[in-house]
C-alpha cells in the first residue's frame, strides 16, 4: 500500500527565508503528485500538480519537483511571508479510483 | 467562479439521526469523491464516483452511503451516525482522468460532530 511521508511535521522560519518542504512516497508507480495548502479550519487549496512525466512545476514563489525513481518531491518556497503560514500537504494519485493518498502535512509558521 | 460547495459547513447531531451532506461542483467534472480528515490519521477517501450512476468504495466506506444521480452533485449520507464519524469532511472533484490524472479541487469542508 502506498505511504506518503512529509518531513518536517512542523517548521518555523523568519520572514524572507527560502525553505524546502519534503514529501516521500513508497510506490514510484504514481500518476501524479499534488501539493495543497490548508489554513486552520479551512479547505484544501491546490498549489501545484506535477504529472508523472514531469520533473517540476512552478507557480509564483513556489516550485515543486518530482523524482519518481527515488520516491521524492520537494516544495520550494522563495522569500517566505507571514501569509504563507499554513499546513502544506502533498498527495499522490496512484490507483484507478482517483484516490489521493495524503501525507501528514508540514505545519509552517513564518514569523514577521 | 469555478468551485466545489458543501452544505452544511457545520453540523452537530445525535447518534442515529440520519443526515446528508451535500456536495456540488460547477466545473462539469466527471470524478467526485469524499474524504474525511482526522487528527493523526490525515485525509482518507470514503467513496468516489467516476461518473453519473457509477460509485465505488474508498478506504473507509463503513457507515456511509453516496449517490450520483446528476453529474454536479454527490451527496454523502450517514444513515445512522455514530460518534466515531465525528470528523472534518471534504468533497473533491476533477475532470475525467487523462493518462496521468487531473488536478483535484476540494470543497471548504463540513465539520460534523455526532454526540
Amino acid at each position: 500500500k502506498q505511504e506518503v511521508t512529509q518531513i518536517p511535521a512542523a517548521l518555523s522560519v523568519p520572514e524572507g527565508e527560502n525553505l524546502v518542504l519534503n514529501c516521500s512516497f513508497t510506490d514510484s508507480a504514481i500518476y501524479n503528485l499534488q501539493w495543497f495548502r490548508q489554513d486552520p479550519g479551512k479547505g484544501l487549496t491546490s498549489l501545484l500538480l506535477i504529472q508523472s512525466s514531469q520533473r517540476e512545476q512552478t507557480s509564483g514563489r513556489l516550485n515543486a519537483s518530482l523524482d519518481k525513481s527515488s520516491g521524492r518531491s520537494t516544495l520550494y518556497i522563495a522569500a517566505s511571508q507571514p501569509g504563507d503560514s499554513a499546513t502544506y500537504l502533498c498527495a499522490v494519485l496512484y490507483n484507478a479510483g482517483n484516490m489521493l493518498t495524503f501525507g501528514g502535512g508540514t505545519r509552517l509558521m513564518v514569523k514577521p | 467562479e469555478a468551485q466545489v460547495t458543501q452544505n452544511p459547513r457545520y453540523l452537530i447531531t445525535v447518534t442515529g439521526k440520519k443526515l446528508t451532506v451535500t456536495c456540488s461542483q460547477n466545473m462539469n467534472h466527471e470524478y467526485m469523491s469524499w474524504y474525511r480528515q482526522d487528527p493523526g490519521l490525515g485525509l482518507r477517501q470514503i467513496y468516489y464516483s467516476m461518473n453519473v450512476e457509477v460509485t465505488d468504495k474508498g478506504d473507509v466506506p463503513e457507515g456511509y452511503k453516496v449517490s450520483r444521480k446528476e453529474k454536479r452533485n454527490f451527496p454523502l449520507i450517514l444513515e445512522s451516525p455514530s460518534p466515531n464519524q465525528t470528523s472534518l469532511y471534504f468533497c473533491a472533484s476533477s475532470l475525467r482522468r487523462s493518462a496521468e490524472g487531473n488536478e483535484q479541487f476540494f470543497g471548504p469542508g463540513t465539520r460534523l460532530t455526532v454526540l
